[in-house]
């Protein structure tokens, strides 16, 4: 099924430890973005691509990385995990810039120890 | 800068009844907006989306919303609630590829 893919669904980390959070999608989608989704805080934007090759940092980059090196796939790499990483994350992806809305991949709990 | 405000941040509803889930924004430019869903343990889903055209727009599942730049609002509805829309929406602000702001949700419960 065409759609965003992420993985894996459940990561446990100790502080310290790094690790890539995977995401491709199918659709030849220009735009990719990684999220981070908190309780009661919504959504905030932590990196964005609209191409292969060019990245750009959203609300809240620190701490984390990301890659473009193909228009399918857009990776996040943590580096040195830390507690206040522990949330939800969903990669998006669409059209363009989005101005049309997103397709979001199922996410990704990861939970820092 | 630009912010949403999802007024509510819980609405139970009895199956069958009217939903009304209200969200603000504030934006100094002309934003597109959108409403997402999103069922326990999964993504989100696109409900609808405004983009400058009609401003009463009909998205999936028989939900719509109207945009009313006046009152700077653009409220979900939807004429009967039915037991499968008890979720987590999110009414979202965007007016560039880096400017995208998530409200904080409003999770609606429907009662049998």
């Amino acid at each position: 099924n065409a759609g965003v893919t992420q993985t894996p669904k459940f990561q446990v980390l100790k502080t310290g430890q790094s690790m890539t959070l995977q995401c491709a999608q199918d659709m030849n989608h220009e735009y990719m973005s990684w999220y981070r989704q908190d309780p009661g805080m919504g959504l905030r934007l932590i990196h964005y691509s609209v191409g292969a090759g060019i990245t750009d940092q959203g609300e809240v980059p620190n701490g984390y990385n990301v890659s473009r090196s193909t228009t399918e796939d857009f990776p996040l790499r943590l580096l040195s995990a830390a507690p206040s990483q522990t949330s939800v994350y969903f990669c998006a992806s669409s059209y363009s810039t989005g101005s049309y809305g997103y397709t979001f991949g199922s996410g990704t709990r990861l939970t820092v120890v | 800068a630009q912010s949403v405000t999802q007024l509510d941040s819980h609405v139970s509803v009895s199956e069958g009844t009217p939903v009304l889930l209200r969200c603000n924004y504030s934006s100094s430019y002309s934003p597109s907006l959108f409403w997402y869903v999103q069922h326990p343990n999964k993504g989100l889903q696109l409900l609808l989306k405004y983009t400058s055209a009609a401003t009463l727009v009909k998205g999936i599942n028989g939900f719509e919303a109207e945009f009313k730049k006046s009152e700077t609002s653009f409220h979900l509805t939807k004429p009967s609630a039915h037991m499968s829309d008890a979720a987590e929406y999110f009414c979202v602000v965007r007016t560039s590829y880096d400017k995208v702001i998530f409200g904080p949700g409003t999770s609606l419960s429907v009662i049998p």
